[in-house]
């Protein structure tokens, strides 16, 4: 089955400076890669995603680029600011995982990304 | 807007115990997921559900139930709940149809079994 990695764990960035975290996925047929964001006391919420089809996608700081060849994808924020602290979450589907529409997602670990003032 | 409500934020029950944590979503999603949060482990799947009274076992649904009677409505059980079913558990709900579709996921309950 997928297995998805998420590194790094923990990350601190002063404000203003950029943030990368990295997932690698195992399953060759996974075609569509989301990102969730989790505030503190709140269930994780979708920032953007990027299906198979294209290698890079933008909205506003955050940016997805996707390495099908090297199967991973990473999640980049430029300019942080204090309201981008919360934990972030990558995901994979397992290939052939649509069962009469519904997507299985497998998650990755989950990165606490905090930003110092 | 979507809104995807859970019965309870915390819970406390005791070993052996009967435990249902219920699940509402109100935009007539077709698909209904269950997951649990753990630190270091990300969110893990444990039933989800494509269709009133249709569910399917995700990655760990040992010690689980699930139960779909109404499209809106998801039930978790854990029909005896032990200390390593601890953890944080979150519902999700999202459309059906082909292709990839964004989960919608409610605040969380977190349970604590003594």
């Amino acid at each position: 089955g997928e297995n998805v990695e998420q590194h790094p764990s923990t990350l601190s960035v002063q404000e203003g400076d950029s943030a990368v975290i990295k997932c690698t996925y195992s399953d060759s047929a996974s075609n569509y890669f989301p990102w969730y964001k989790q505030e503190l006391g709140k269930g994780p919420q979708l920032i953007i995603d990027i299906r198979s089809n294209v290698g890079e996608k933008k909205d506003q700081r955050i940016a997805v680029t996707l390495n099908k060849t090297a199967k991973h994808f990473s999640l980049h924020i430029t300019e942080t600011q204090p309201e981008d602290s919360a934990v972030y979450f990558c995901a994979a589907p397992p290939g052939g995982a649509l069962i009469q529409g519904a997507q299985k997602l497998v998650f990755g670990q989950g990165t606490r990304l905090t930003i110092n003032p | 807007d979507v809104k995807v409500t859970q019965s309870s934020r915390y819970l406390v029950k005791r070993t052996g115990e009967k435990v249902f944590l219920e699940c509402v979503q109100d935009m007539d999603h077709e698909n209904m997921f269950w997951y649990r949060q753990d630190p270091g482990l990300g969110l893990r799947l444990i039933y989800f559900s494509y269709d009133v009274k249709m569910k399917e076992k995700g990655d760990i649904p040992e010690g689980y139930s699930v139960s779909r009677e109404k499209k809106e409505r998801f039930s978790l059980i854990l029909e005896s709940a032990s200390t390593n079913q601890t953890s944080m558990y979150l519902c999700a709900s999202s459309l059906g149809g082909q292709g990839a579709h964004e989960q919608y996921f409610g605040p969380g309950t977190r349970l604590t079994v003594t």
